[in-house]
């Protein structure tokens, strides 16, 4: 399926530490982006990655994509308790977008 | 910061009825999505909206459902007589672009079917 699918399920760490997750998906996508979602509210979009690019940057924010291996990265460094939240990876083709089923991070102080 | 609005924030329904949820896409954006997430799964896609039409829809997505743009703010999606089952947060979303854009998500209605 188009959907990415995110590794590991839940990920507990220390702050200052940081945190990587993993998104594998399936078939062929224009982009893939990367959201957050505190719990019981919406979804925030973090970082777009497009097909044909390899590494992105925004903050602490790091992602990776590699094509040839339908896979993903996601890297928040110096975590900070305010980053505990669910984070999705999401396939993008065309006016399709589809989800993971999330990794649930938690920072502990 | 533009947002995407939806109202209202929770609605409780019974089993049978219609419900009509509302969204307001940021006003420059062409593209509109209607996504939901039932308790503790993942969040699942059910149409993509463009030019007054439906471009993309998922399997979910059947006869119970419809998508429309009233007038040139509002977005909504009507459920046709309610099952137990669609109790779930109801995304919307819009973008500027169908390629290489990001969505703005709204806050979600919490749909409860009794």
């Amino acid at each position: 399926s188009q959907q990415g699918e995110e590794d590991p399920q839940a990920l507990s760490i220390q702050e200052g530490e940081n945190a990587t997750m993993n998104c594998s998906y399936k078939t062929s996508i224009n982009n893939l982006q990367w959201y957050r979602q505190n719990s019981g509210r919406g979804l925030v979009h973090l970082i777009l990655i497009r097909s044909n690019e390899r590494e992105k940057h925004s903050g602490r924010l790091r992602v990776t994509l590699d094509t040839s291996k339908k896979s993903s990265s996601l890297l928040i460094t110096a975590s900070r308790a305010a980053d505990t939240a669910s984070y999705f990876c999401a396939t993008a083709n065309n006016n399709d977008m589809r989800f993971g089923a999330g990794t649930r991070l938690t920072v502990k102080p | 910061e533009p947002e995407v609005t939806q109202t209202p924030s929770h609605q409780v329904t019974q089993m049978g009825q219609e419900v009509i949820l509302r969204c307001v896409p940021i006003s420059n954006h062409l593209y509109f999505y209607w996504y939901r997430q039932i308790l503790g799964q993942k969040v699942e896609f059910l149409v993509s909206f463009y030019n007054n039409e439906i471009s993309e829809k998922s399997e979910i997505f059947d006869d119970q459902f419809s998508v429309e743009r009233p007038d040139g703010s509002n977005f909504t999606l009507k459920i046709r007589s309610t099952k137990l089952e669609d109790s779930a947060m109801y995304f919307c979303a819009s973008s500027q672009g169908s390629r290489n854009y990001g969505y703005t998500f709204g806050s979600g209605t919490r749909l409860t079917v009794v």
